[in-house]
């Protein structure tokens, strides 16, 4: 099956800080999505971003499907921006079964 | 629009057990999939339903069914529960037709004692 793989695993910032995780996967997509998930289990949807960018406030996503990575920028992170971050993919007809990536880590200090 | 709702939020159970998890989807919503979620597996695929057919099944054993009704709301049945069974079940929903955004529910803690 398809593979993601997410970096960096953990990152600790400071708030007001920027950052930039990564996803890549090993195969053509019909779907990506980046999804935070909260202190208390919920998964949260970003972006449903399978080709080019998009920006959501201080969030914003790039897909580079060519390439098969894609990016998501936080800028002047806050404090409620921590949790873990998930790039998610689907492919084919497999509809609503989503790969995940084993997520990054986000802890932003006040 | 009201979002996912799982119920029950949390459930013990003991080993040997079933248990039945139900989730119902964003209105007007007619696919829903389920994920198990562990720390040493992550974010696992368990099985999507739409219509009340079973599209596509994860790597599961036959101890995890799943079911959708009419009005698209799904439960997930977990047979002779297993302590390796202790997770966070998330259902997600979505309109079904093509590819698009999944919107999750706060997910099932379910522990196996």
């Amino acid at each position: 099956g398809i593979q993601v793989e997410q970096s960096p695993p953990d990152l600790i910032l400071q708030e007001g800080a920027n950052s930039t995780l990564r996803c890549n996967f090993s195969d053509s997509v019909n779907n990506l999505q980046w999804f935070h998930q909260n202190p208390w289990g919920q998964l949260i949807n970003l972006f449903y971003i399978p080709s080019g960018t998009k920006q959501n406030g201080r969030l914003s996503a790039t897909t580079v499907a060519t390439e098969r990575y894609s990016l998501l920028y936080i800028s002047s992170s806050q404090t409620t921006d921590s949790g873990v971050y998930f790039c998610a993919v689907e492919r084919g007809t497999s509809y609503g079964k989503l790969t995940f990536g084993q997520g990054t880590i986000l802890t932003v200090h006040p | 629009k009201a979002g996912v709702t799982q119920t029950p939020r949390y459930l013990i159970k003991t080993r040997g057990q079933q248990v039945t998890l139900s989730c119902s989807p964003i209105s007007g919503h007619r696919s829903v999939s389920w994920y198990q979620q562990t720390p040493g597996q992550g974010l696992q695929f368990l099985f999507e339903y739409f219509s009340e057919t079973q599209r596509n099944k994860g790597n599961f054993p036959g101890r995890f069914s799943g079911r959708q009704f009419s009005n698209s709301r799904s439960e997930m049945n977990v047979s002779t529960l297993e302590l390796g069974d202790s997770a966070l079940y998330l259902c997600a929903s979505s309109p079904g037709t093509g590819y698009g955004k999944l919107f999750f529910g706060s997910g099932t803690q379910l522990s196996v004692l």
